[in-house]
């Protein structure tokens, strides 16, 4: 069965100081992996995606994600942690079998301490 | 480009009443989904829309819920009667392809005492 997971409820972290939100993901073929973000009282936001080519793919607000298709990972990442990136995040893909819909990870709860 | 509107923002019922959410999506985008997402967790797929035809509604609780995409732009999402449970807040999402990213509108955050 395809499956998404985030392993960490939350995450802390100094600002300043780099961040890493982890997904691994079970899926059949290629994934389509996305990240997203929810600010409070807000709807999700985008910030990227991988769908082929550079492991590491570039996305808002300075995050990038890399893709370890051996570690079946998808971890979000920023060299150096804002106060205002502070939110919810999401890790989703893609599933081949139900109409192209995204499986959603459980969310992990992202707090920058200043 | 306008994102995914949606209204209205806030709903507050009391249960048995019936209550009803509009999205009008990004201009172009042929898939609409409607979500439920309980606070702290990710979001539930109720229902998704092919232009005006629905792909799969298998999770949407078809005795209270109803859903509609008429003539393939903007969609209302129904509850009737809704039940304390389902208090929750309700996106809308659209993409230009099934499959791509999907771009959300603000949501509507429903109240049922």
């Amino acid at each position: 069965a395809q499956s998404v997971a985030q392993p960490e409820d939350q995450v802390n972290v100094a600002e300043g100081n780099p961040l890493t939100v982890k997904c691994t993901y079970s899926v059949s073929g290629n994934p389509y992996l996305f990240w997203y973000v929810q600010y409070p009282n807000r709807g999700l936001q985008f910030l990227l995606k991988y769908i082929t080519g550079d492991n590491l793919v570039k996305g808002s607000y300075g995050f990038e994600a890399e893709f370890n298709k051996s570690q079946t990972s998808f971890h979000l990442k920023k060299p150096s942690a804002l106060v205002s990136d502070s939110a919810l995040y999401f890790c989703a893909v893609r599933d081949p079998n139900s109409n192209y819909q995204l499986i959603w990870g459980a969310g992990t709860k992202l707090i920058i301490k200043p | 480009e306008a994102g995914v509107a949606q209204s209205p923002r806030y709903k507050i019922i009391e249960k048995r009443q019936s209550v009803a959410f509009w999205c009008n999506p990004i201009s172009g985008h042929a898939t609409l989904y409607w979500y439920q997402q309980i606070l702290g967790q990710g979001p539930k797929l109720l229902i998704q829309f092919q232009n005006n035809g629905v792909v799969d509604d298998s999770q949407l609780p078809k005795d209270r819920f109803s859903a509609e995409r008429l003539k393939g732009v903007d969609s209302t999402l129904k509850i009737q009667p809704a039940k304390l449970e389902d208090s929750a807040v309700y996106l809308c999402a659209s993409s230009l392809v099934a499959g791509h990213e999907q771009f959300f509108g603000p949501g509507t955050r429903l109240t049922v005492l």
